[in-house]
């Protein structure tokens, strides 16, 4: 089965600061691979994925991931941390059932607190 | 622009009670998700929906019930409610595919089960 781990619960950085949000995944075949945000009280919302192709990946908001194949990592990456980035993220894969659809697994989420 | 749409925002409950939450959909989405939000736990899926009239388990399904009667709508049946079932619940949708469709999330019914 696939799988997703996030080994921080919490990341801090300081504002302007490079800020780095890990992910491990465990997949047979090729893995799908996504970044969600949630804030308070809100939802999760879509900041990138992964499905094949250049390793760097670009979302929304400046983020961007990259995809380590060597190391089974996505990590989440920003070059300069916002307060307003401070908010709780989702790593997540995607499963393939035995009938042929899908469903996505999810991290137990990192919040990240931007210090300003 | 109305996306995922769920209702109640907030409930509370005393066990044994019965509730049903409604999750409705302006995409024309095919897939359709039910997942409980609980602190150190990220997201577990409880009950999915790959189109109008299809129901399939998830991860945690046991005590609720679903159904899909109407592509736009997929709702999630507490039978008895019970403490442990107090949760935050997230519905979602995607597009069917083959490439990875992103999830849209509503923003979450508050469940507390007294």
């Amino acid at each position: 089965a696939q799988s997703v781990a996030q080994p921080e619960d919490q990341v801090n950085v300081a504002e302007g600061n490079p800020l780095t949000v890990k992910c491990t995944y465990s997949v047979s075949g090729n893995p799908y691979l996504f970044w969600y945000v949630q804030y308070p009280n809100r939802g999760l919302q879509f900041l990138l994925k992964y499905i094949t192709g250049d390793n760097l990946v670009k979302g929304s908001y400046g983020f961007e991931a990259e995809f380590n194949k060597s190391q089974t990592s996505f990590h989440l990456k920003k070059p300069s941390a916002l307060v307003s980035d401070s908010a709780l993220y989702f790593c997540a894969v995607r499963d393939s059932t035995t009938s042929g659809t899908y469903k996505y697994i999810f991290g137990t989420g990192t919040r990240l607190k931007v210090l300003a | 622009n109305a996306g995922v749409t769920q209702t109640p925002k907030f409930r509370v409950l005393k066990t044994g009670q019965s509730m049903t939450l409604l999750c409705a959909q302006d995409m024309n989405h095919e897939y359709m998700y039910w997942y409980r939000q609980d602190p150190g736990m990220g997201l577990r899926l409880i009950h999915y929906s790959v189109g109008e009239g299809t129901t399939a388990k998830g991860e945690v399904p046991d005590g609720y019930n679903v159904s899909r009667l109407k592509k736009q709508n997929f709702l999630l049946g507490l039978e008895s409610a019970a403490p442990s079932q107090t949760s935050v619940y997230f519905c979602a949708s995607s597009r069917q595919g083959a490439q990875g469709q992103p999830q849209h999330f509503g923003d979450g019914t508050r469940l507390s089960i007294l």
